[in-house]
């Protein structure tokens, strides 16, 4: 069982090119998300999707954009990629209940240079 | 605003010694309290969450206190042992819908022997 898995793992920008992160979940998970993880500043949402076709902007949404086009395949795009948006990029999933865990991605790390 | 409140940031504790991590937050409508743990270079993984109805939950070394009437809750490790060095994020969750988590900014945790 696969869980949640993202591609690339590593990669390394130059400032304004563009790119796009791929996830994909083997659980069947109504919800999924883009996370982005900075020292000192925790786990802040990028984007979430609650279905199939669906997105929402999440806390820090500025300078990317998601589309999930099938229900297990949730796509982060950078279209002007800034050094600011270097960071560890977590995709995760949850089922759509009360008490939904969260499974994360083992993460991408991106450097914007 | 920054509405899970986690300290400390960072933590040093001997083998054998008791973790304690704490976490405070401010919306009341919050139903669910998860914990999660990171190790490096891996995602966040769920480690043990509890309910606002329920005072405390143990999971082997892991307990959680919640203290309603305070807002707060605390992640406790016993016997602490090198390999519960990580990463450990509070989170808080609101049901109804779109089930938003919101985490805590984390906690290093380093067990020394």
């Amino acid at each position: 069982n696969a869980g949640v898995t993202q591609t690339p793992k590593f990669r390394v920008l130059k400032t304004g090119q563009s790119m796009t992160l791929l996830c994909a979940q083997d659980m069947n998970h109504e919800y999924m998300y883009w996370y982005r993880q900075d020292p000192g500043m925790g786990l802040r949402l990028i984007h979430y999707s609650v279905g199939e076709g669906t997105t929402a902007k999440g806390e820090v949404p500025d300078g990317y954009n998601v589309s999930r086009l099938k229900k297990q395949n949730f796509l982060l795009g950078l279209e002007s990629a800034a050094p600011s948006q270097t960071s560890v990029y977590f995709c995760a999933s949850s089922y759509a209940t009360r008490e939904n865990t969260i499974y994360f991605g083992e993460g991408s790390w991106l450097t914007v240079v | 605003q920054q509405q899970v409140k986690q300290s400390p940031q960072s933590l040093i504790v001997q083998k054998g010694g008791i973790s304690i991590i704490n976490c405070a937050y401010e919306n009341t409508a919050f139903d669910y309290f998860p914990w999660y743990q990171q190790f490096p270079g891996k995602g966040p993984a769920l480690l043990i969450a509890i309910r606002p109805d329920v005072s405390e939950k143990k999971e082997g070394r892991f307990t959680i206190s919640f203290n309603k009437s305070a807002k707060q809750f605390s992640l406790h490790i016993m016997d602490s042992q090198p390999g519960d060095s990580a990463t450990y994020f509070c989170a808080a969750t609101l049901s109804g819908g779109y089930q938003k988590v919101t985490f805590g900014i984390g906690t290093k945790l380093q067990v020394i022997p």
